[in-house]
């Protein structure tokens, strides 16, 4: 059982290019999200998804894409990456039972420049 | 809108003093609670959760963390640390109605002493 998987582990962007951060589960989980990591500043929701074809905004959309196209797969897009999305992305899935915890995948940490 | 203070940006113990972690949570129903650690490059592993019943749960690695509704606290405990306990620790908040989002604190960072 793999839980869930996030590709690549680092990445180098130079400031206006675009990537995909891959995000997969293999738990069946109805929900799935993206959070970034800033030092001192937690865990910041960028993107969630309460199932496939459905997703919103969480508390920093700001230049990230999402689609959720299947409950596995949950990918984040940068459009033109900016040295302020610098940061560790994690991906995380939960199930929708009551009390429900998270599960992180190992988090992908980008550095743009 | 909900959210969580960790007082304590980074706590020093000794290797099997005791250790309390500080989490102060705002919300605005019942909150599920959690607790994770993180080793440096690691992802996030759950220590423990509350959501109902008993108010004192208990975790995995011998953690345990106490429900207090009229404190808006999750306090987690350790009466004896151990040196691979060292790592960074995040309360968060959630809830039935929030579709799995969770709000995470900022974090306290762990150094046990030998």
């Amino acid at each position: 059982n793999a839980g869930v998987t996030q590709t690549p582990k680092f990445q180098v962007l130079k400031t206006g290019q675009s990537m995909t951060l891959q995000c997969a589960q293999d738990m069946n989980h109805e929900y799935m999200s993206w959070y970034r990591q800033d030092p001192g500043m937690g865990l910041r929701l960028i993107h969630y998804s309460v199932g496939a074809g459905i997703t919103d905004q969480g508390e920093v959309p700001n230049g990230y894409n999402v689609s959720r196209s299947t409950t596995e797969d949950f990918p984040l897009r940068l459009l033109s990456a900016a040295p302020s999305q610098t940061s560790v992305y994690f991906c995380a899935s939960s199930s929708d039972e009551q009390g429900g915890e998270a599960f992180f995948g190992q988090g992908t940490r980008l550095t743009v420049v | 809108a909900q959210s969580v203070t960790q007082p304590d940006i980074h706590i020093t113990v000794s290797e099997g003093a005791s250790l309390e972690l500080r989490c102060n949570y705002s919300y605005g129903a019942t909150p599920y609670l959690f607790w994770y650690v993180q080793s440096p490059g690691q992802g996030l592993q759950l220590l423990l959760k509350y959501f109902s019943g008993d108010t004192l749960v208990q975790g995995i690695k011998g953690f345990e963390a106490e429900f207090k509704r009229s404190q808006s606290s999750f306090n987690l405990r350790k009466p004896s640390v151990h040196w691979s306990d060292a790592a960074e620790y995040f309360c968060a908040v959630g809830g039935n109605t929030n579709a799995g989002k969770s709000t995470f604190g900022d974090g306290t960072t762990l150094t046990v002493k030998p």
